[in-house]
């Protein structure tokens, strides 16, 4: 089956710096995808990795490990407002986007 | 204002009644979605259409419908409204269904409906 696991839940204080990690175990890969939600929100995109390696925008970063089956997005000088859901989705074999079930970041002042 | 939107925004439903989910872009993408968002679980696929006049079944299909008359629009339909069917509804488009920067998903704001 496939399947994409990321924490439920993490907490981190403003300012600071938080790394979200992503596991997955698709049929095929053709990139990965983090998108972020507000509550009561949608989705808004946030970035892509295809290739192995770092992707740099701004105060957030994005890393894949193809061969790992592993990315992580690392968000820097954490601000009250990046409090949101962190979903981690995957483009598998037949272009189907498999999504996790998401990460709840809580910011603490 | 380019982008997606969805109506109604909230619907409570009585079981059994059937329900058509609106959804409308203006940025020409010939790839639409439609997804189910439910607590604790990540979003999943009902139905999709690669471009107009096309549909395909995604991950949940069973009790709903679509239609892509037109490159704009893409309704939701459901039959028969279940309980089940409770959850936050999101419409969304890429310019193609395929991998690649320029392919990712924008999201409408979502249809809260209820099924009682």
């Amino acid at each position: 089956g496939q399947n994409i696991d990321q924490p439920t839940e993490m907490t981190a204080t403003e300012g600071a710096i938080v790394q979200i990690n992503c596991t997955y175990q698709t049929s095929g890969f053709n990139g990965l995808f983090w998108y972020q939600q507000h509550a009561g929100e949608a989705p808004t995109f946030l970035s892509y990795n295809v290739l192995d390696g770092l992707e740099e925008k701004g105060r957030f970063s994005s890393f894949l490990s193809r061969s790992k089956g592993y990315s992580y997005l690392l968000l820097k000088e954490l601000q009250m407002k990046d409090s949101a859901s962190y979903l981690c989705a995957v483009t598998d074999s037949n272009y189907q986007l498999i999504w996790g079930a998401g990460t709840k970041l809580i910011i603490k002042p | 204002i380019a982008g997606i939107t969805q109506a109604p925004t909230s619907q409570i439903l009585a079981a059994g009644r059937r329900m058509t989910l609106r959804c409308t872009q203006d940025m020409r993408h010939n790839a639409m979605y439609w997804y189910r968002q439910d607590l604790g679980l990540g979003l999943r696929l009902i139905h999709y259409s690669n471009t107009a006049g096309t549909t395909g079944k995604g991950e949940v299909p069973d009790g709903y419908s679509v239609s892509r008359a037109n490159t704009d629009d893409f309704p939701l339909t459901l039959a028969s409204a279940v309980p089940s069917q409770t959850s936050v509804y999101f419409c969304a488009s890429s310019e193609d269904r395929g991998a690649g920067g320029g392919n990712e998903q924008f999201f409408g704001p979502g249809t809260r409906l209820t099924v009682l």
